[in-house]
């Protein structure tokens, strides 16, 4: 019944490694996106593809590099972790023809030491 | 680019009292304006929405309204309940080609009993 899922929930890691983070979703969206949320719960947008084309690139470090293997999933692969990159992360989508309908998953936790 | 001012950042009510939230957009190209609402440990939910050529609309106890001239919108709760507290974001976008949905800074509502 889930819209959009994410694994893990909670990620806990070192300085340096490399994770990823997964999301699918079963709404039949065209348009999938990864935010980015601080500790102040501001939301930036961080990616956006469309039919598992990439569409919007939002000046992130080439350490994040997003991937979609079909227009239902896009993975999000994070290189050489920092610190600073401990936040909350949100997978979302969205119809196509109503962009701004976003649905967005439970989120992933990610704490970098 | 688009920018969203939110005001305010936190907001105290009494159970039962009325709640609003006011936001602020810059570009005259948005003309759709979504309001999410996040609980704790939750991804951000779509829980009214408002397009620019309406000015008001309404959804039991919530309502948004739309100052296109002012470029102002705002969401008001009525009847407030406990259950209404979380994370409120405003949020606005040109619903046409790919824009990015731009989200105001959110405002955390507490409603007490």
């Amino acid at each position: 019944d889930t819209a959009v899922s994410q694994t893990p929930k909670y990620l806990v890691t070192q300085m340096g490694n490399d994770k990823s983070i997964k999301c699918e979703q079963n709404l039949g969206h065209d348009t999938m996106y990864w935010y980015k949320q601080d500790s102040k719960k501001f939301l930036k947008i961080m990616f956006s593809y469309n039919n598992k084309e990439l569409i919007i690139n939002e000046t992130v470090p080439n350490r994040f590099s997003p991937k979609s293997p079909d227009k239902a999933h896009l993975n999000l692969h994070i290189n050489s972790l920092e610190l600073g990159d401990s936040a909350v992360y949100f997978c979302a989508s969205s119809p196509r023809a109503r962009l701004g309908e976003q649905y967005f998953g439970p989120g992933t936790r990610l704490t970098v030491t | 680019g688009e920018n969203v001012e939110q005001h305010p950042s936190t907001l105290s009510v009494q159970e039962g009292d009325s709640a609003v939230i006011k936001c602020t957009y810059s570009d005259s190209a948005s003309n759709y304006f979504p309001w999410y609402k996040q609980e704790l440990g939750k991804g951000p939910q779509l829980i009214i929405d408002i397009r620019s050529n309406v000015g008001e609309k309404k959804d039991q106890r919530i309502a948004v309204t739309l100052n296109k001239t002012a470029k102002h919108f705002s969401l008001h709760i009525t009847e407030t309940q406990p259950e209404d507290s979380a994370v409120y974001f405003c949020a606005a976008t040109s619903d046409s080609g790919y824009s990015t949905l731009t989200f105001g800074k959110g405002t955390m509502l507490l409603v007490s009993p």
